[in-house]
């Protein structure tokens, strides 16, 4: 069975990157990983994608180890506003989610 | 303009009961999803379309129908409403299936008692 996991929770201080793991062992080389999170309530919202290569948008950057079995998305100065569950995913003909990291963001 | 749109926001019923959430989505895309989140927060897909045909059915009693009109829309008509059915349900759409970002509604906080 494909197998997602992520921490259940995390702390980091505002102003501080907020790097969030993820384990993909049993992604294929053709899938994807996409990172979303979740703000209370709310839908969950995409922020980034990528295969093989790291990437950088707007809102973060994300790492994916070389053999692909573990990513890392990276929040560089977090802020309060960043406080919620940020999923991990990978794709083939559908995504399959982890069970989400609840980020919460200190003062 | 609100990109994917659902409704009701929050449905309150019975057990036994017949019920349908809409879900529209104004950005063009073909492809078209419902996820149920349980309590716990895990997401789990349950049906996708694509230019208004069924793509993706997972394990979902066949209480549960998911109906097309147009590749737009994507209704889910739920027969026969079980306490665990009680969760809530993101509509989402993408550009192509699985493989692009996709936009999630507000959800449906369904409650069965």
């Amino acid at each position: 069975d494909a197998k997602t996991t992520q921490p259940p929770s995390m702390d980091c201080a505002e102003g501080r990157a907020a790097n969030l793991p993820c384990n993909h062992s049993t992604i294929s080389g053709n899938e994807y990983v996409y990172w979303y999170r979740q703000i209370h309530s709310q839908g969950p919202q995409y922020i980034i994608h990528g295969l093989k290569n790291n990437e950088t948008n707007e809102m973060a950057s994300l790492i994916i180890t070389e053999d692909r079995k573990s990513s890392t998305l990276i929040l560089p100065h977090a802020t309060l506003r960043d406080t919620a569950v940020y999923y991990c995913a990978h794709s083939n003909y559908q995504l399959i989610w982890g069970a989400g990291t609840k980020l919460i963001i200190k003062p | 303009d609100t990109a994917v749109s659902q409704t009701p926001k929050y449905l309150v019923t019975q057990m036994g009961n017949d019920k349908s959430i809409k879900c529209e989505q104004n950005l063009g895309h073909d492809t078209m999803y419902w996820y149920k989140q349980d309590s716990k927060k895990f997401l789990k897909i349950m049906f996708s379309y694509n230019n208004k045909e069924l793509i993706i059915n997972e394990t979902v009693p066949n209480r549960f129908s998911p109906k097309s009109p147009d590749k737009a829309h994507l209704n889910l008509h739920i027969n026969s409403l079980e306490l665990g059915d009680s969760a809530v349900y993101f509509c989402a759409s993408s550009q192509l299936q699985a493989t692009y970002e996709q936009y999630f509604g507000p959800g449906t906080r369904l409650t069965v008692t």
